[in-house]
């Protein structure tokens, strides 16, 4: 099985200071179609799940453009510019590559 | 828009059945694959199985195989997940969520989830 690892696993940052979480996977995410499939989700305290990013760098409607996501093969990464309050929350990067499809461990950001 | 509204969650003892269910909406079921993913108490996620739009493929976890059975009604817009042999282990939210098409099978909308818990 492919595995997702996530760093770092709890992120405490400064209000209007950058994030970047990392997500690496154990084999490369590139598919049979030439697309890399990789999203990122936002937790919030007490909610499901939100997509924020899909197919590695392309944000979802209504994101704000603090959210950016990167990376190649194996390598992924979600930068948040400037960290707000409602940013607390854990983040999730998925692939859809392989078999069975996996979520990372989950990083959890909060106000410094 | 899609929403996605789970229910049939409860306490349950080890080694009972429980039914969820996920109805649909804002969307053409029909036309989209629909995963199950559960979330333990503190832990992140995990995916539990998923349907093809039409029903005709289905794949599970290995943790569940064998235990639960991923279905769907597309004339009612719902989504099941008939889970046998509970053990305290699947104690979880349980959220459904869309296969969002031409992304492999990723996700892209997910429901508030459903909180399953087994205990004696």
């Amino acid at each position: 099985d492919v595995v997702m690892t996530q760093s770092p696993l709890s992120l405490p940052v400064t209000l209007g200071q950058p994030a970047s979480i990392s997500c690496r996977s154990s084999q490369s995410l590139v598919y049979n179609d030439g697309n890399i499939y990789l999203n990122w989700f936002q937790q919030r305290p007490g909610q499901s799940p939100r997509r924020l990013i899909y197919k590695v760098s392309n944000r979802d409607s209504g994101v704000p453009d603090r959210f950016s996501g990167s990376g190649s093969g194996t390598d992924f990464t979600l930068k948040i510019s400037r960290v707000e309050a409602g940013d607390v929350g854990v983040y999730y990067c998925m692939q859809g590559a392989h078999w069975p499809i996996g979520f990372g461990q989950g990083t959890r950001l909060e106000i410094k | 828009q899609v929403q996605l509204v789970e229910s049939g969650g409860g306490v349950v003892q080890p080694g009972r059945s429980l039914r969820l269910s996920c109805a649909a909406s804002g969307f053409t079921f029909s036309n989209y694959g629909m995963h199950w993913v559960r979330q333990a108490p503190g832990k992140g996620l995990e995916w539990v199985a998923v349907i093809w739009y039409d029903g005709s493929t289905k794949y599970y976890a290995d943790s569940v195989k064998g235990r639960f059975t991923i279905s769907r009604d597309n004339s009612k817009n719902t989504l099941f997940l008939q889970m046998n042999s509970l053990r305290a282990e699947d104690t979880a939210v349980y959220f459904c969520a869309r296969v969002d098409s031409g992304s492999s099978l990723l996700i892209d909308y997910w429901g508030q989830g459903t909180q399953v818990t087994v205990s004696s």
